[in-house]
């Protein structure tokens, strides 16, 4: 069963807070990582990818992936209102060569100025 | 510019009239897919094509029908449409299909059946 876990929300961080972001994901073999932010009404905008162990950073934008604990999180730094979104956790799961990516049902962040 | 442009972006239909939404990319994807989106249910993948006159299924196929004759487009089509594919459509594309290529979605379809 390929399942991709996030806590609904909403999570609520003041501004120029930072936001963790977690997902859980249910097969040890999965190999990519991806986050995109989602606006109401809008399409998802891939924000990071990971594939290996440890933190890889952008910007503001921080991906923590641990394989062994099957987990990865985005951290988000000097949080903004424009930061509130929904965040969607993808994963890809075995056997290679089809797709699936798996998307999580997203959580949902608001930044309070 | 780089797109993946759907149409059409909103449509109320009628349940028993075919219709058809069409996917167009313009990065030379290999890889295209359809996702609808409902509310506590998150995206979920209706079919996905590896390639020109490759599809296969995701995992909500039912009711829906793809195909690939070109590279560029991958129209989803809804033979029979029914209330319960009232949702949120977008369709992404990807250089291809291996595990690691991050997906670009369209801006949505919004369909309604009545």
């Amino acid at each position: 069963q390929k399942e991709v876990e996030q806590n609904s929300g909403p999570l609520s961080v003041p501004e120029g807070a930072i936001a963790s972001l977690n997902c859980t994901y249910s097969d040890r073999g999965s190999q990519s990582f991806f986050w995109y932010r989602q606006y109401s009404g809008k399409s998802p905008e891939l924000i990071m990818f990971i594939y290996s162990n440890g933190d890889k950073e952008d910007g503001r934008f921080t991906a923590q992936l641990n394989k062994a604990s099957q987990y990865v999180s985005l951290l988000i730094r000097d949080s903004q209102p424009s930061d509130s979104a929904t965040y969607l956790c993808a994963v890809t799961f075995p056997p290679s060569g089809n797709t699936p990516l798996v998307f999580g049902k997203g959580t949902r962040l608001s930044v309070i100025a | 510019e780089a797109q993946v442009t759907q149409n059409p972006r909103y449509l109320i239909t009628v349940t028993g009239k075919k219709l058809t939404v069409t996917c167009s990319q313009n990065m030379n994807h290999e890889y295209m897919s359809w996702y609808r989106q409902d509310p506590g249910l998150g995206l979920r993948q209706i079919y996905y094509s590896m390639n020109v006159e490759v599809t296969d299924k995701g995992d909500v196929p039912e009711g829906y029908k793809v195909s690939r004759k070109e590279k560029r487009n991958f129209p989803l089509i809804l033979e029979s449409p029914s209330p319960n594919q009232t949702s949120l459509y977008f369709c992404a594309s990807s250089l291809t299909g291996f595990l690691n290529q991050p997906q670009h979605f369209g801006d949505g379809t919004r369909l309604s059946i009545l």
